[in-house]
C-alpha cells in the first residue's frame, strides 16, 4: 500500500483565491510528521511546511496551512491569496518514527496552476 | 549560507560510462540523502547514510554506489550507466532522524543517459 497518495489531477486556481491540495497518508506509526514541499519549474524542493502528530493545532506558515484530520488520515494543503508565482508541483511527505529507519517517503506529487 | 551544494546541474552520458554526483553540506548534518525523481512521480530514496563511514540501501539502490568519508561529502557514483537511470538526482541532509526533522535539499542534477 502506498503511504502517501496525492490523487488530485493537476490543479487550477484563480489569482486571489484559495487552493486546497490533497494528501492522504497510511501508518502505523503513532509517532510521524507530514512535509509539504514545493518544487517550481526550476527545479529545487522547497520546505513549506511541517505537521506532527501530536500536534492538536494545524500548522501555518505565512500563506500555507495544513488541515490535518488525523482520524481521516489527511492532511491537505491551504495555500491563501494564490500568487502567480504558487504554480508548480507540491509534494505530500511522511517521516515515521526515530532513528536511521526514520526517512522521508514522497507522493507522486500535484501541479498547481495559477491564472491571472 | 549554502546550504546543500550538488554539481554537477547537468549532465549527458553514454551508456556504460560512469560519474559521480558530488554532493557537500556545510550545516555541520550528521544525516544525508540521495533521492531520484523520474518524470511524473515523487522522489525515491537511493542510498542515505547517518554519519561518516556510515552508509545504508534506500528503495532503488540497484546501479549506484555511495561512500561517505566526510561529514560534508556523499558523493553518488553511477557504474555503468543505463538508460533507466535517466533522471534528476537529489541529495538532501537533515538534522536529526526523528520525524519531526526536515530535509534540506540540494538543486538538482538532471541527468540523460543515451
Amino acid at each position: 500500500a502506498q503511504k502517501i497518495t496525492q490523487t488530485q489531477p493537476g490543479m487550477f486556481v484563480q489569482e486571489k483565491e484559495a487552493v486546497t491540495l490533497d494528501c492522504t497518508y497510511d501508518t502505523s506509526d503513532q509517532s510521524y510528521g507530514l512535509f509539504w514541499y514545493k518544487q517550481p519549474s526550476s527545479g529545487e524542493m522547497i520546505f513549506l511546511i511541517y505537521q506532527g502528530s501530536y500536534d492538536e493545532q494545524n500548522a501555518t506558515e505565512g500563506r500555507y496551512s495544513l488541515n490535518f484530520q488525523k482520524a481521516r488520515k489527511s492532511a491537505n494543503l491551504v495555500i491563501s491569496a494564490s500568487q502567480l508565482g504558487d504554480s508548480a508541483m507540491y509534494f505530500c511527505a511522511m517521516r515515521e518514527g526515530r532513528g536511521a529507519n526514520s526517512k522521508l517517503t514522497f507522493g507522486k506529487g500535484i501541479t498547481l496552476s495559477v491564472r491571472p | 549560507n549554502a546550504g546543500v551544494t550538488q554539481t554537477p546541474k547537468f549532465r549527458i552520458l553514454k551508456i556504460g560510462q560512469s560519474m559521480t554526483l558530488q554532493c557537500t553540506q556545510d550545516m555541520n548534518h550528521n544525516y544525508m540523502y540521495w533521492y531520484r525523481q523520474d518524470p511524473g512521480m515523487g522522489l525515491k530514496l537511493i542510498y542515505y547514510s547517518v554519519g561518516a563511514g556510515i552508509t545504508d540501501k534506500g528503495e532503488v539502490p540497484n546501479g549506484y554506489n555511495v561512500s561517505r568519508s566526510t561529514t560534508e561529502d556523499f558523493p553518488l557514483r553511477l557504474e555503468l550507466a543505463a538508460p533507466s537511470q535517466t533522471s534528476v538526482y537529489f541529495c538532501a541532509s537533515s538534522y536529526l532522524t526523528t520525524y519531526n526533522s526536515p530535509l534540506h535539499f540540494g538543486n538538482g542534477t538532471r541527468l540523460t543517459v543515451t
